[in-house]
């Protein structure tokens, strides 16, 4: 099992550019999560989703979209990158509710110019 | 959102007892505890979840006193391979499939030979 896997793990953007970060995980778990991580601030909740089709807000989702057409699959989405993006982003995912164990990808390594 | 506050460091020599308070003051009846651990350039990895009182794993010990409002993860005899950073993470489900997960900023551990 590859567990999670993120792709791409550096990218280097300018302002106003887009792009998708792919998360994939091959444990059939049912939730999914985005994550950044900045220099003393911890994990922030970007998006997340408790199955296949479904999607919800974490606690910083402005900027970002994330679309789960498949349930090994969670897309974040950045439409037009800024600066204040710049980040490490975590995907992880668990097999059921969020109070369940979640594992975690190596991480998306994002600076936007 | 529920408030998670950790201290940001700590120092312990090998082979010593190292305890992590974790702040969490308004976590409600049932949330959960949960610990992560992370190295550089990785994603956390998890160490042991609670709810109440005390419980044990293979490599940690999870102590939430019956107030709920602090929780103290306790790692048995320290290695230098334990050096990393620790986070708390208060998973709150708030109905209707709504989560809210919030970690604290990390507790970087250091320890010493």
């Amino acid at each position: 099992n590859a567990g999670v896997t993120q792709t791409p793990k550096f990218r280097v953007l300018k302002t106003g550019q887009s792009m998708t970060l792919l998360c994939a995980q091959d444990m059939n778990h049912e939730y999914m999560y985005w994550y950044r991580q900045d220099p003393g601030m911890g994990l922030r909740l970007i998006h997340y989703s408790v199955g296949e089709g479904t999607t919800a807000k974490g606690e910083v989702p402005d900027g970002y979209n994330v679309s789960r057409l498949k349930k090994q699959n969670f897309l974040l989405g950045l439409e037009s990158a800024a600066p204040s993006q710049t980040s490490v982003y975590f995907c992880a995912s668990s097999p059921g509710g969020a109070t369940d164990t979640q594992y975690f990808g190596p991480g998306t390594r994002l600076t936007v110019l | 959102l529920a408030k998670t506050t950790q201290p940001i460091s700590m120092d312990s020599y090998e082979g010593q007892e190292v305890n992590i308070t974790c702040s969490h003051n308004n976590i409600a009846t049932n949330d959960y505890i949960t610990w992560y651990q992370q190295f550089p350039s990785q994603g956390p990895r998890f160490i042991i979840q609670g709810y109440k009182t005390k419980v044990t794993n293979e490599v940690a010990s999870l102590f939430i006193p019956a107030d709920r409002k602090s929780s103290t993860l306790s790692l048995p005899r320290v290695s230098l391979s334990d050096t990393a950073v620790y986070y708390c993470l208060v998973n709150a489900y708030s109905g209707a499939g709504s989560y809210q997960l919030t970690f604290g900023k990390g507790t970087k551990l250091s320890v010493i030979p």
